[in-house]
């Protein structure tokens, strides 16, 4: 049973440009969560999404950043017109339900030049 | 606000010994809480969890306990490897904002 699926695992973007990080839960799995790690701290959560609805998006900024899980497809996290800021590892988890332990990937490490 | 946070940064301890990584966390609403290990390069793996209506659960080699009175959870490595070595995270698991994280431990073992 395959685990959590993210891809890529690194990505490089320059300032300004468009990032997009994908994200297939494990099968089974119909909630997704995706979390912000910076360098020697813990994960953030950002965003926790059920399929095509996004339940809660507290920890997202409101500006640049969007996710979605469609109906088909993985779970795609967007960054537009991307900053140094933005630079971090961005996980994805998923659950069977809101109340049962979330699984991770591996994560996408984002740089931005 | 909510937060999840550990007592020691960092924690060395020879092969073989026992160790406890400490958390303390701020909400006493929270009913759910999950440690995680997490190396160098990738995603947290799931550990162990205890609800609280629990004070006590053991896996295989790891225990955590729960005080709910003081608002401490701790994690018990048995016999420990050079596989334990990893940063270990307490979380804990609002379902309303996704899980919370403490800052994480780092733990070494020592031939």
């Amino acid at each position: 049973n395959a685990g959590v699926m993210q891809n890529p695992r690194h990505l490089v973007r320059r300032r300004g440009q468009e990032a997009r990080l994908r994200c297939s839960p494990m099968k089974g799995h119909s909630h997704v969560y995706w979390y912000r790690q910076l360098p020697e701290e813990g994960l953030k959560f950002m965003v926790y999404l059920q399929k095509e609805n996004i339940i809660d998006e507290s920890g997202m900024p409101k500006e640049r950043f969007s996710a979605e899980f469609p109906k088909e497809g993985p779970s795609i996290l967007r960054i537009q017109q991307v900053v140094r800021g933005d630079s971090a590892a961005y996980f994805c988890a998923s659950s069977p339900d809101s109340s049962r332990p979330q699984h991770f990937g591996d994560g996408t490490r984002l740089s931005i030049l | 606000g909510e937060s999840v946070g550990l007592h020691l940064p960092t924690l060395s301890v020879q092969e073989g010994d026992n160790s406890i990584i400490n958390c303390a966390y701020s909400n006493s609403a929270s009913d759910y809480f999950i440690w995680y290990k997490q190396e160098s390069g990738k995603g947290p793996q799931f550990i162990i969890d205890i609800r609280s209506n629990m004070d006590k659960r053991q896996g295989q080699r790891v225990t955590v306990l729960l005080n709910k009175t003081v608002k401490h959870l701790s994690l018990q490595i048995a016999a420990t490897q050079p596989g334990d070595s990893a940063v270990y995270f307490c979380a804990e698991n609002t379902s309303r904002v996704g899980l919370v994280f403490g800052q994480g431990t780092r733990l070494t073992i020592n031939p």
